[in-house]
This record gives structure tokens, C-alpha cells and sequence, in this order.
């Protein structure tokens, strides 16, 4: 079936540090692919998303590519801020049926340093 | 505009109890999903309504659980009886449409803690 895997936390980075958190998955067909991410205290909140295969989903200074020939969505940001502290979960969108839920990894915890 | 919104934010109860759990969407959306996230694993799908009716409730773990949506706004999720590995922190989210265009949009969670 249908599943996203994710690299395990925490991520301890210092402030300004590269940021790389892989995510794989596994589907039929060609899914859209998502970024979530869970502030302290607050839900999950829609981060980035690509919807078909070289798509780069881009949203406050991070960036995914959508890569089918590794089945890959790799979250990256040049320089994290202590800010972007927070859950990260990768996510594809399941079309069979009619439902369109999410399959969602582990989640990574993210720690920046300052 | 509010967002989705979900009560209690934690409840801790008693195995053998009854616990139920509500999720407010935004204002509009026919769309409301549940998903719940077991000790620090992944998200998981529980079930899907549009409108009043249940679209998939395919990732129901068991009937112990009972989900409601009448009138087609708020939802209640009950778990009856509970039991220890029932523990986790519930999701919903609406959304205005199905397909990857229409975001669906996440409540805080609750906390649930089965002693």
C-alpha cells in the first residue's frame, strides 16, 4: 500500500545551519506529495506541497522537489532560524477512492540552537 | 475567519471509560477527516465525512469507536470503552472540497491519555 518514510529526529542544527530532512514514499500511481509542519501547541499547518513528478514546492525559505525517479521529497532550507523549530511531517495525498486522505510519515522533530 | 477548532485539548481518563472528542471545522467546509497520531508514530487516516455522511471510514481500528457528524457541522468522535492503546493525540481537519486543490486545514489535536 501506499506509505511515506521519513528520517527519524531530533535534528539538532546551531541557527543558521543547513537544513535536510529526507523523505521517501511509496505509491500507485503519481501522488501529490506535502510538507506539514506542527508549531508548539498549534495543529499542522500546510508547509509546502508539489503535485506531479520535478514540481518544487517552495514556502518560507524552504524548498521540496518532487522526484519520481527516486520516489523522494527532501525538505531543505539554506539557513534555519530558532523559529523553525517544530514537528515536520511528510505527507502524500491517497486518491484511490474518493476520500483524498493523507498518508503521513513519523514526523521529525526539529531543534534550533541559537 | 476561525479555524478548526477541537475540545477538549487534553483529557485523561480510566480504561473502561468513555471519552468523546469534538472537532468545530471552518465555517463552510463539507469536509471533515479524523486522524489520530499514536505515540510519536506516524498520522494516521481514521475516517472522512462530507457533509453528514462517511465517505471511508476505512482507518477505524475497531468498534469501539463511533464518529458523528449531524447536521452536517460539528463532529464527535466516542471511544467506549476506552483501552490503553488508545492513547494519542486526535486530528481533524476540513477542508471545502476533495482533491489536492482544496487544503484540508488541522485543529491543534487532543490530547488523549488512557490510564
Amino acid at each position: 500500500g501506499n506509505s511515506v518514510t521519513q528520517m527519524e529526529g531530533p535534528v539538532t542544527l546551531s541557527e543558521e545551519a543547513f537544513l535536510t530532512i529526507n523523505c521517501t514514499y511509496t505509491a500507485t500511481g503519481y501522488p501529490s506529495l506535502f510538507w506539514y509542519v506542527q508549531y508548539p501547541g498549534e495543529g499542522l499547518q500546510l508547509l509546502l506541497k508539489a503535485t506531479k513528478a520535478d514540481d518544487k514546492g517552495s514556502n518560507k525559505g524552504f524548498e521540496a522537489t518532487y522526484r519520481k525517479e527516486t520516489t523522494s521529497f527532501h525538505l531543505e532550507k539554506g539557513s534555519v532560524q530558532v523559529s523553525d523549530s517544530a514537528v515536520y511531517f511528510c505527507a502524500l495525498s491517497d486518491r484511490r477512492g474518493a476520500t483524498n486522505k493523507l498518508i503521513f510519515g513519523t514526523g521529525t522533530l526539529l531543534a534550533v540552537q541559537p | 475567519e476561525a479555524g478548526v477548532t477541537q475540545f477538549p485539548s487534553h483529557s485523561v481518563i480510566e480504561k473502561g471509560q468513555t471519552v468523546t472528542l469534538r472537532c468545530d471545522p471552518i465555517s463552510g467546509h463539507d469536509n471533515l477527516y479524523w486522524y489520530r497520531r499514536v505515540m510519536g508514530k506516524e498520522i494516521k487516516f481514521l475516517l472522512h465525512f462530507v457533509k453528514e455522511s462517511k465517505q471511508d471510514e476505512s482507518g477505524m481500528p475497531n468498534n469501539r469507536f463511533l464518529a458523528e457528524r449531524t447536521g452536517g457541522t460539528y463532529s464527535t468522535l466516542k471511544v467506549q470503552p476506552a483501552e490503553l492503546e488508545d492513547s494519542g493525540v486526535y486530528f481533524c481537519a476540513s477542508s471545502q472540497g476533495r482533491g489536492d486543490n482544496y487544503e484540508q486545514y488541522f485543529g491543534p489535536g487532543t490530547r488523549l491519555t488512557v490510564t
